[in-house]
């Protein structure tokens, strides 16, 4: 057990550029889920997969965000065109659980900081 | 919506001493699970302490308990024998049972925890 990883740490870049996130979650882990956190606050949801499929994506969530998990190992979060309300930190999480409850213990990354000037 | 409130900003107590962190939600749900992670400086969400709403007992892990109030919306978590290690923030989070749950885990805003020597 590794822990999930996540790259980069941190990132700066300009407005109106595109960005890409990584994240490599646990080995089996099948369910992975990203959040954004703004300082003073809690992380906010933004999207889930299970296995290669995504199940729920966050009602807030601009189009500009996309993500994928393409063979249900590694996830990549996009945001296109950034803005500067875009700077946070993104965590991603994952877990393994069977059936449809909820209630399972997240692992959590160390984020990507982003800074959008 | 979910929302999950957490009233205290900040709080400092004694290594060694017991402290409470409090924590309010509201939901019309039955079925849902609660939830306390900690965030250290390095970032990292770290799973506390969990509770499943249709327990009745409160969930314990070593120093860290809870006292759950069902009727009340409301889950604290105390500390006890406080460490150094402890200083972090506290983040109380939400999450709805069976398919309701897709929208991920709801966070409170935190509480910063100090730790004194």
């Amino acid at each position: 057990d590794t822990g999930v990883s996540q790259d980069p740490r941190h990132k700066i870049t300009k407005r109106g550029q595109n960005v890409t996130f990584r994240c490599d979650p646990i080995s089996e882990h099948n369910r992975l889920y990203w959040y954004r956190q703004t300082l003073g606050q809690g992380p906010e949801f933004l999207t889930y997969f299970q296995n290669e499929a995504q199940l729920e994506k966050s009602r807030l969530l601009s189009d500009r965000f996309s993500a994928e998990r393409p063979k249900g190992s590694f996830s990549t979060l996009e945001i296109q065109r950034t803005e500067q309300g875009d700077s946070a930190m993104y965590l991603c999480a994952s877990s393994r659980l069977t059936g449809a409850q909820m209630g399972e213990k997240l692992f959590f990354g160390s984020g990507t900081q982003l800074s959008v000037l | 919506a979910q929302t999950v409130t957490q009233s205290q900003p900040e709080m400092s107590v004694q290594e060694a001493e017991t402290v409470t962190l409090s924590c309010t939600y509201d939901t019309s749900e039955s079925n849902y699970y609660l939830f306390w992670y900690k965030q250290p400086p390095s970032r990292q969400m770290i799973l506390v302490i969990r509770q499943e709403a249709y327990k009745q007992q409160n969930a314990t892990e070593n120093r860290f308990s809870v006292n759950f109030q069902k009727a009340a919306k409301s889950f604290s978590l105390k500390i006890s024998d406080s460490q150094l290690g402890d200083t972090a923030m506290y983040f109380c989070a939400f999450r709805q049972g069976g398919g309701g749950g897709a929208d991920g885990l709801t966070f409170g805003k935190g509480t910063h925890l100090i730790i004194q020597p």
